[in-house]
């Protein structure tokens, strides 16, 4: 069964706080992974991607990737109103060689 | 990355006609996807677009219901043919630039209702 798995929240978050998002992943062949925004009414925007095991920062952004636990995550540090969106998690599935993507997460920053 | 530009970005059809949804990549891709989102849900791959042959059909979408064409690296298009109330949805195009391990990136989608 192919599956990411993300918790579809709301996941609230103080501004300047730190939102951790989560996401599972069924392959354990797989060996990319992205995540992506997406604003209401908006195409996705990629924001990161990782492709080995441990910690991938880019501003205030990090991934997370954990091969041997089957997750990756996301950390939004000191969160913004503008940071208010679904984050969506991808993974490159190695059994079919295609990107499936997880439900996504929307998160909120509350001023 | 590539800027892609999808055309229309919306649309209003009645039940029964066809619309096609244009695809322009300002480069040369080495993919072109074709996703649907219906409404607070997440993406659902409808066909991976094949520059020079048939496109590949995912589980649940057929030809004859949403034919997609390619006929160069830059271009695709997707038609939604013989539409229903179900078929209202976005309809997004992506594009991997050097091959599948890559990440996608989007056009601004179609949103499509009918009527």
């Amino acid at each position: 069964q192919k599956e990411v798995e993300q918790n579809s929240g709301p996941l609230s978050v103080p501004e300047g706080a730190i939102a951790s998002l989560n996401c599972t992943y069924s392959d354990r062949g797989s060996q990319s992974f992205f995540w992506y925004r997406q604003y209401s009414g908006k195409s996705p925007e990629l924001i990161m991607s990782i492709y080995s095991n441990g910690d991938k920062e880019d501003g205030r952004f990090t991934a997370q990737l954990n091969k041997a636990s089957q997750y990756v995550s996301l950390l939004i540090r000191d969160s913004q109103p503008s940071d208010s969106a679904t984050y969506l998690c991808a993974v490159l599935e190695r059994r079919d060689d295609k990107i499936i993507f997880g439900k996504g997460t929307r998160l909120h920053i509350l001023p | 990355s590539a800027v892609i530009s999808q055309k229309p970005s919306r649309d209003i059809c009645q039940r029964g006609t066809s619309l096609t949804i244009q695809c322009q990549v300002d480069s040369q891709v080495t993919m072109m996807f074709w996703y649907r989102q219906q409404p607070g849900q997440s993406l659902t791959l409808i066909a991976t677009a094949n520059q020079g042959s048939e496109a590949t059909y995912e589980s649940g979408f057929v030809i004859d219901k949403f034919p997609i064409s390619r006929p160069n690296l830059t271009f695709s298009t997707l038609t939604v043919s013989n539409m229903s109330p179900e078929d209202s949805s976005i309809y997004l195009c992506s594009v991997a630039l050097t091959g599948r391990d890559q990440p996608q990136h989007f056009g601004d989608g179609t949103r499509l209702s009918i009527l």
